[in-house]
């Protein structure tokens, strides 16, 4: 099994639709996590961190389930703009910062 | 955040020679990461730069395909060396922006390497 596995998708979803990602991770001791955005031949950008709590930012919501082991981006209201790769990442516990990412979730927004 | 460049950007080599990627950094950071994105694939970690030690390798990745200098903490490189067309891939450079919580990852704009 994958240590971080994702639908690699492509979902594509009209303007103004609301659209989530799942991403699922295996080692239970993981302890922080995120969400990057990759465009097209660029490199991947901090999106959100994903806080136990859950966490919103604008149009975006990240959420964390422990006990099922998964990892969620909620996006509303979508825009054009948004059309990219979403990459979760999971970084493991203990000193050695190591940060695993997901093979990445692509979506395509259409007006 | 923190600001990160790379040289080359990209290049085309001839397979059995060697490129020596540069990474630069706008600030000081103690945790640098090479990485390895092949098309349509996720981001591999090769390796974790250390300042004034060696780099500590990922299952899969040897020094000596891979060797990597880290002389301070703004600047790092990677090799490939006795280069072959699977190591046709973007290079990533990576730091930690020390001190936050929680930790942030940033990445440098790549370096798009294909051997012929």
């Amino acid at each position: 099994r994958k240590e971080v596995e994702q639908d690699p998708g492509p979902f594509n979803v009209p303007e103004g639709a609301t659209v989530a990602f799942n991403c699922t991770y295996s080692n239970s001791a993981s302890q922080s996590f995120f969400w990057y955005r990759q465009d097209c031949r660029k490199e991947p950008k901090l999106l959100m961190s994903v806080y136990s709590s859950g966490n919103e930012d604008g149009r975006f919501t990240a959420q964390l389930n422990r006990a099922s082991q998964y990892i969620s981006l909620l996006i509303r209201d979508s825009k054009l703009s948004d059309s990219a790769t979403y990459l979760c990442a999971v970084k493991s516990s203990g000193g050695y910062q190591k940060v695993t990412f997901g093979t990445g979730t692509k979506l395509q927004v259409i007006p | 955040s923190a600001v990160i460049s790379q040289k080359p950007s990209r290049d085309i080599c001839q397979r059995g020679t060697s490129l020596t990627i540069q990474c630069q950094v706008d600030s000081q950071v103690t945790m640098m990461f090479w990485y390895r994105q092949q098309p349509g694939q996720s981001l591999t970690l090769i390796a974790t730069a250390n300042q004034g030690s060696e780099a500590t390798y990922e299952s899969g990745f040897v020094i000596d395909k891979f060797p990597i200098s880290r002389p301070n903490l703004t600047f790092s490189t990677l090799t490939v060396s006795n280069m072959s067309p699977e190591d046709s891939s973007i290079y990533l450079c990576s730091v930690v922006v020390p001190d936050r919580d929680p930790y942030e990852q940033y990445f440098g704009p790549g370096t798009r390497l294909t051997v012929t």
